[in-house]
């Protein structure tokens, strides 16, 4: 079945500092890819996607590119603020059908100023 | 607020009683997913509906577990006789259509109720 894997946390980062989060994936046919992030107290927000292959999801200076050949979808951001300290959410979902997301474990991520 | 909303936000019962929980998805959404986060672990699916009717049930959902949408707008999750092993973050959401080819349907979700059982 399909599964996503994450890096694992609790990821420590200064402000200011390159963030890389790595996700890759195991799915049958041509599954999106979405990176979710869930803030202290809060829902699941969603932060950025991609539908097919080589597509770059941003939003909010964070960027994922949709690696169908290293069946990969890292997040990164150049530099972070301490606002960004959040559990960050690799998922994927199928292209067709029910398409529910499956999740990896999650990635805690904290910024220190 | 236009938003997913769960109510409970919070429930705390005692093993082997019965619990309900609500979701209002937005108002033009006809899907709605329900999921189930454990501490440390990303969401679990665990069945979905469109408009009123249920079209997949994960293995996770027990015959202790039933889901109900029954006009098609909000949804309820009764789990019977909880177990200690049902405490958890209660997920909803319900998505919106867009465009592209094929369709990718982005998925808002709720705040959630969580789940102690004692």
């Amino acid at each position: 079945g399909n599964s996503v894997t994450q890096m694992e946390g609790p990821v420590t980062l200064s402000e200011e500092a390159f963030l890389t989060i790595n996700c890759t994936y195991t799915a049958t046919g041509y599954p999106s890819l979405f990176w979710y992030v869930q803030y202290p107290g809060e829902g699941l927000q969603l932060l950025l996607k991609a539908t097919k292959a080589d597509d770059k999801g941003s939003n909010k200076g964070f960027e994922a590119t949709y690696r169908k050949e290293t069946t990969s979808f890292h997040l990164e951001k150049g530099s972070v603020q301490v606002s960004d300290s959040a559990v960050y959410f690799c998922a994927l979902s199928d292209a067709q059908g029910a398409q529910k997301l499956v999740f990896g474990q999650g990635t805690r991520l904290t910024i220190n100023p | 607020d236009t938003g997913v909303s769960q109510d409970p936000r919070h429930k705390i019962t005692k093993r082997g009683q019965n619990v309900t929980f609500r979701c209002d998805p937005i108002s033009e959404h006809n899907r709605l997913y329900w999921y189930r986060q454990t501490l440390g672990q990303g969401p679990e699916f665990l069945t979905y509906f469109q408009n009123e009717a249920q079209l997949e049930k994960s293995r996770l959902l027990s015959d202790r577990f039933s889901a109900e949408r029954p006009k098609g707008s909000f949804s309820t999750l009764e789990i019977q006789r909880t177990e200690q092993g049902d405490s958890a973050m209660y997920l909803c959401a319900s998505t919106g259509r867009l465009a592209g080819s094929p369709p990718t349907y982005e998925q808002y979700f709720g705040p959630g109720t969580r789940l102690t059982v004692t």
